[in-house]
């Protein structure tokens, strides 16, 4: 079975704090994600990687940075958490070959008091 | 750009009854197309996946099937139950992209007794 595990299921921290979510796969994809999921806006990108050491902007990178030192493993950083960073964030993994579909971790859901 | 609609939510359905949840989407190119479902507290899974055009994916009693001419992948399902009760994304691939998927804003499925 295909497995995406996120280091923290529920997690609060206040405002900032510097905050890391790390996310590992275990399937050897080349391709991970970093999305956050807030009611009625559905899921937006903020960071993704195609290789170890890339990263790309997603659509909202304001406020977030991530790190990709090895293929498994892929973390999102808060380097100053702030309320309106309170969110569900879900990280997925894909092959870059076939159809391009993702699999995802079971979310951290964030609070930043 | 490429873009995902569904149609908005809540859904409420009576335990048997046929489900159908719309979704159409424009981009460049000959996309991949998902639906993912996300069961409450939890990541997204992959349901159901087409890659060109008048393929059918179904899964779990699922269905859905990629029509080009329509610009559409509508999910159905002849008889839901109790436990289809979740919220369900529209997406499709970007191969220009980056192996990114773009995805629709989601629509809240309700099954009741």
């Amino acid at each position: 079975d295909v497995k995406v595990t996120q280091s923290s299921r529920y997690l609060v921290k206040r405002t900032g704090e510097k905050v890391f979510l790390e996310c590992v796969q275990d399937m050897d994809h080349e391709n991970m994600f970093w999305y956050r999921q807030d009611p009625g806006l559905g899921l937006r990108l903020i960071y993704f990687s195609y290789d170890v050491k890339m990263k790309e902007k997603g659509d909202i990178p304001e406020g977030y940075s991530v790190s990709r030192e090895k293929k498994e493993r892929f973390s999102l950083i808060l380097e100053s958490a702030s309320t309106n960073q309170t969110s569900m964030y879900l990280c997925a993994s894909s092959s870059s070959g076939g159809s391009y579909e993702q699999y995802f971790g079971p979310g951290t859901r964030l609070t930043v008091t | 750009g490429n873009s995902v609609t569904q149609m908005e939510g809540p859904v409420t359905l009576s335990e048997e009854a046929f489900l159908t949840i719309n979704c159409t989407y424009t981009a460049t190119g000959y996309p991949s197309l998902f639906w993912y479902v996300q069961y409450p507290g939890e990541g997204l899974q992959l349901l159901l996946k087409a890659t060109k055009a008048d393929d059918k994916g179904s899964n779990k009693g699922f269905e859905a099937t990629y029509r080009k001419e329509t610009t559409s992948f509508h999910l159905e399902k002849g008889s839901v139950q109790v436990s289809d009760s979740a919220v369900y994304f529209c997406a499709l691939s970007d191969r220009g992209g980056g192996n990114k998927l773009t995805f629709g804003t989601g629509t809240q499925l309700k099954v009741e007794l």
